[in-house]
């Protein structure tokens, strides 16, 4: 079993749509929860950032923890077409070893 | 101010030679991280280091790969005999101190023939 599970899609969505982002992890000690968003041949660029269980808000982006259920989403609102890019969850339960998830694909449609 | 600078963005090497690639990380950051990503597969951490120092190489093959971080000059991730698995992109990050969010460069994309 992967210490980070993410669904790898393609996901596609008309603009405007709500991207629903999922990652689930199997090691209850993770502390702290990232989104990263990278374009292709691009690097990571750190989007969401998160230590405790519930809900934070940036703009578009909403990132969620569920430490109980060791689950972590990340919802984009009014997509756009510039949103198209593949995201990255990540995790660490020390302050810089990061776990990663596969990364999901997503295409917003114009 | 500049973001975290890799160097070269990509590099073809046969198999047998060796591969250096660089980071300079961003101005006031101490901290360095490698990363490797193969191909549909999600970032694996390679290693952290501080200046002169070593902090956590866990993710490094045990053999021909090496990383250095010196007082003076760019990060340098080294690998030696190079063969074809060792064909993925290599992306440092960097941080102020030892923190979770760390930023990314474009990373080197090493393709080995």
């Amino acid at each position: 079993q992967k210490e980070v599970e993410q669904d790898p899609g393609p996901l596609s969505v008309p603009e405007g749509a709500i991207v629903s982002l999922n990652c689930t992890y199997s090691n209850s000690a993770f502390q702290y929860f990232m989104w990263y968003r990278q374009y292709s041949r691009k690097g990571p660029e750190l989007l969401m950032y998160t230590y405790s269980s519930g809900n934070k808000e940036d703009g578009r982006f909403t990132a969620q923890v569920d430490k109980s259920s060791k689950y972590i989403s990340l919802f984009i609102r009014d997509s756009q077409p510039s949103d198209s890019a593949t995201y990255l969850c990540a995790m660490t339960l020390n302050d810089y070893k990061l776990s990663f998830g596969a990364g999901t694909t997503v295409t917003v449609r114009a | 101010n500049a973001g975290v600078m890799q160097n070269p963005r990509h590099l073809v090497r046969r198999r047998g030679q060796e591969a250096r690639l660089r980071c300079s990380p961003m101005k006031g950051h101490s901290h360095v991280y490698w990363y490797r990503q193969l191909p549909e597969e999600g970032l694996k951490f390679m290693v952290y280091l501080q200046k002169e120092n070593i902090i956590d190489e866990s993710g490094m093959p045990k053999e021909r790969f090496s990383a250095e971080f010196p007082k003076e000059g760019p990060s340098i991730l080294r690998i030696q005999q190079v063969v074809r698995g060792d064909s993925a992109a290599y992306f440092c990050a960097s941080s102020p101190g030892a923190a979770p969010e760390a930023f990314f460069g474009q990373g080197t994309r090493l393709t080995v023939v």
